[in-house]
């Protein structure tokens, strides 16, 4: 059974440091690992889709990295601005199953401090 | 191209009463899933639905059902509603062309959020 696992919980860091966040998932069988964005009270925005078979994807200041050899994802964040502070999910969707069933992590919650 | 829209974006419901909930996913979009957040549990897979099919359901007791159309917009129902179901449920579509070759992203609605008293 595929668990996601986020670490820290929550991380705060001053305007302008890079930082990276971390997803752990138990089962290397994945079909796709997703990130996403959570405002408070709102749904999720999705930030980047790493297929099994890559192994990093950017967008901007955002990078994402798969290894599923040793189960882990991490989001790094260039030049962090106020405007990220939100929280941070990681979804693994595996083969042999429906992909539409996302395994989710609890989240990082970042503040980015002016 | 218009997101995910979910209706209505906020009930108060009685415990013993039931709801519907409904999802419009993207233009084309075939697939529809739905997700429970709460903040104990995170967010967890309710169902998805496929082509007016369901192709997986998560661990949720029978009360809580959907169903698609063949536009491809889902309901959710949720009946005998108890204090417990009290969360943001989220529904997300994606453009599946088969068992493989797509990247089946995920984009999500912003969400109905259930309060049950």
């Amino acid at each position: 059974k595929q668990e996601v696992t986020q670490i820290p919980a929550a991380l705060s860091v001053p305007e302008g440091e890079n930082l990276v966040l971390n997803c752990s998932f138990t089962d290397s069988a994945i079909y796709n690992l997703q990130w996403f964005r959570q405002d408070p009270g709102k749904g999720l925005t999705s930030l980047l889709l790493i297929q099994s078979s890559q192994r990093e994807q950017t967008s901007g200041r955002l990078n994402a990295s798969l290894d599923k050899s040793s189960g882990r994802s991490t989001l790094y964040i260039a030049a962090s601005q106020p405007g990220d502070s939100a929280t941070y999910l990681c979804a693994a969707s595996n083969y042999g199953g429906s992909q539409g069933n996302l395994i989710f992590g609890k989240g990082t919650k970042l503040s980015v401090k002016p | 191209k218009a997101g995910v829209t979910q209706t209505p974006r906020y009930l108060i419901k009685t415990r013993g009463q039931q709801v519907t909930l409904s999802c419009s996913p993207i233009s084309g979009h075939r697939s529809v899933s739905w997700y429970q957040q709460t903040p104990g549990q995170g967010l967890q897979f309710l169902f998805e639905y496929f082509s007016e099919t369901q192709r997986n359901k998560g661990n949720f007791p029978g009360r809580f059902s959907g169903r698609q159309f063949s536009n491809s917009r889902s309901e959710m129902n949720v009946s005998t509603l108890e204090l417990g179901d009290s969360a943001l449920y989220l529904c997300a579509s994606s453009y599946l062309q088969g068992a493989r070759g797509s990247y089946n992203e995920q984009f999500f609605g912003p969400g109905t959020r259930l309060t049950v008293l």
